[in-house]
């Protein structure tokens, strides 16, 4: 079983919608909840995180982690055509045994005007 | 604030040729990192850094090394390309064990 697994869509979307991106782990041992956002031909950027259990907030984006589930999830709302990108899960360990860093294998949006 | 910054950005190879994709960072960080992006396969560990002369192994090395003579510099070198390496190369960089992933802009190579 991969450590993270991530629908790799494509998902398109009219704009305005509410978003939802999802991945799902393996390792206990995770304690930070990471999204990257890749726009074409750039590299990845942090968008947010969380740390353990809960969700977190920061205007339009919502992240949240279900521990007991093993689930992360990304929720856009009121999407934008400029919200168009992969978005990419990275869940971490804590500490100094976290130099391998995982990532899931992106979900491809796209937000129709 | 250039961050991470990667050449060349595109590279076309022959088979059999070697060539260096270099990395550079000016955040003074200890932690360096090369991925490589391809369809389906997002982004896979070649080999990562902790320090200066300080290297590892990552999730796909075969086919590559690497070296960390200073903190701002971590070269990655393909020894013999083969078309199996024709992907999207990323140097990225972090300032510990955890915390955010700075990534360069990448360098695409192809491999006839």
């Amino acid at each position: 079983q991969k450590e993270v697994e991530q629908d790799p869509g494509p998902l398109s979307v009219p704009e305005g919608a509410i978003v939802s991106l999802n991945c799902t782990y393996s390792n206990s041992a995770f304690q930070y909840f990471m999204w990257y956002r890749q726009y074409s031909r750039k590299g990845p950027e942090l968008l947010m995180y969380t740390y353990s259990s809960g969700n977190k907030e920061d205007g339009r984006f919502t992240a949240q982690v279900d521990k007991s589930s093993k689930y992360i999830s990304l929720f856009i709302r009121d999407s934008q055509p400029s919200d168009s990108a992969t978005y990419l899960c990275a869940p971490q360990r804590g500490g100094g045994s976290n130099y391998k860093l995982t990532f899931g294998k992106g979900t491809l949006l796209t937000v129709n005007p | 604030n250039a961050g991470v910054t990667q050449t060349p950005k595109f590279q076309v190879l022959k088979t059999g040729q070697s060539m260096t994709l270099q990395c550079a960072q000016d955040m003074n960080h200890e932690y360096m990192s090369w991925y490589r992006q391809d369809p389906g396969m997002g982004l896979r560990l070649i080999h990562y850094s902790v320090g200066a002369g300080i290297t590892d192994q990552g999730e796909v090395p075969n086919g590559y090394n690497v070296s960390r003579s200073t903190t701002e510099d971590f070269p990655l070198r393909l020894l013999s390309a083969a078309p199996s390496q024709t992907s999207v190369y990323f140097c990225a960089a972090r300032q510990g064990p955890t915390g955010e992933l700075f990534f360069g802009e990448g360098s695409r190579l192809t491999v006839l």
